[in-house]
């Protein structure tokens, strides 16, 4: 299995709503990321998660709670958000926290998990 | 981690080469040039990396200079599929930054 699995693929809620994005891999790798992208923009990172401790948080708000259960589980918990955070939301996972070369650093994404607050 | 400098948008005719270039006169190095793409709506894809020498594998090729203050991605038969925006990224730590990136569209 070579793949990131994210859902839902595409979650609507109001400003009020609590929800979650969940991210699934099964390729054994120990560091799992968020990132967000805005149309016509790049990917932002938010978060890094390094054998399930948060190692990186990008001065993300705390209306956005990540969480890591297990090596293969990330979650990204969704509180009083608002209209501008609605984005593509995408997870990806690498071997582990590399120095780059050697493959160690070769990110796997998702398909990403469209957001639309209303 | 250095910063990238690539042109916006380029367009080559399917079945050619395309030729896209970077330019990452800050690296590093112990940092590693990785080129990402992102086809319309989906996540980032791998594409190669590399440090000092030439790089091949079955989408690519990654083409640095001496100096490494540049590079080249090559997709040697370009086809409409490729059509997408890619990413060259010059780090060596985990933490990837995406910078704008060359928007190709290959034309039939």
């Amino acid at each position: 299995d070579t793949e990131v699995t994210q859902t839902p693929k595409h979650l609507v809620m109001g400003m009020t709503n609590k929800k979650s994005l969940k991210c699934e891999q099964h390729m054994g790798h120990r560091a799992m990321y968020w990132y967000k992208q805005k149309a016509k923009k790049p990917p932002e990172l938010m978060f890094v998660y390094s054998y399930e401790k948060l190692s990186i948080n990008e001065s993300v708000p705390s209306r956005f709670s990540p969480e890591c259960p297990n090596s293969s589980l990330l979650n990204l918990h969704l509180h009083a958000l608002q209209p501008e955070d609605s984005a593509l939301y995408l997870c990806a996972s690498s071997p582990s926290r590399g120095t780059g070369g050697s493959g160690a650093n070769v990110l796997t994404f998702g398909a990403g998990s469209r957001l639309t607050v209303l | 981690d250095a910063k990238t400098t690539q042109p916006t948008s380029m367009d080559c005719a399917e079945g050619r080469a395309a030729n896209l270039p970077c330019n990452h006169s800050t690296i590093s190095g112990n940092e590693y040039v990785y080129w990402y793409r992102q086809i319309h709506s989906q996540g980032p894809q791998y594409i190669i990396h590399g440090l000092k020498n030439n790089e091949t594998n079955e989408m690519a090729s990654l083409i640095i200079t001496e100096d490494r203050k540049s590079s080249t991605l090559i997709l040697p038969h370009a086809t409409l599929r490729d059509t997408a925006v890619y990413y060259c990224i010059a780090y060596s730590s985990y933490k990837l930054i995406f910078g704008s990136g060359t928007r190709l569209l290959v034309r039939p």
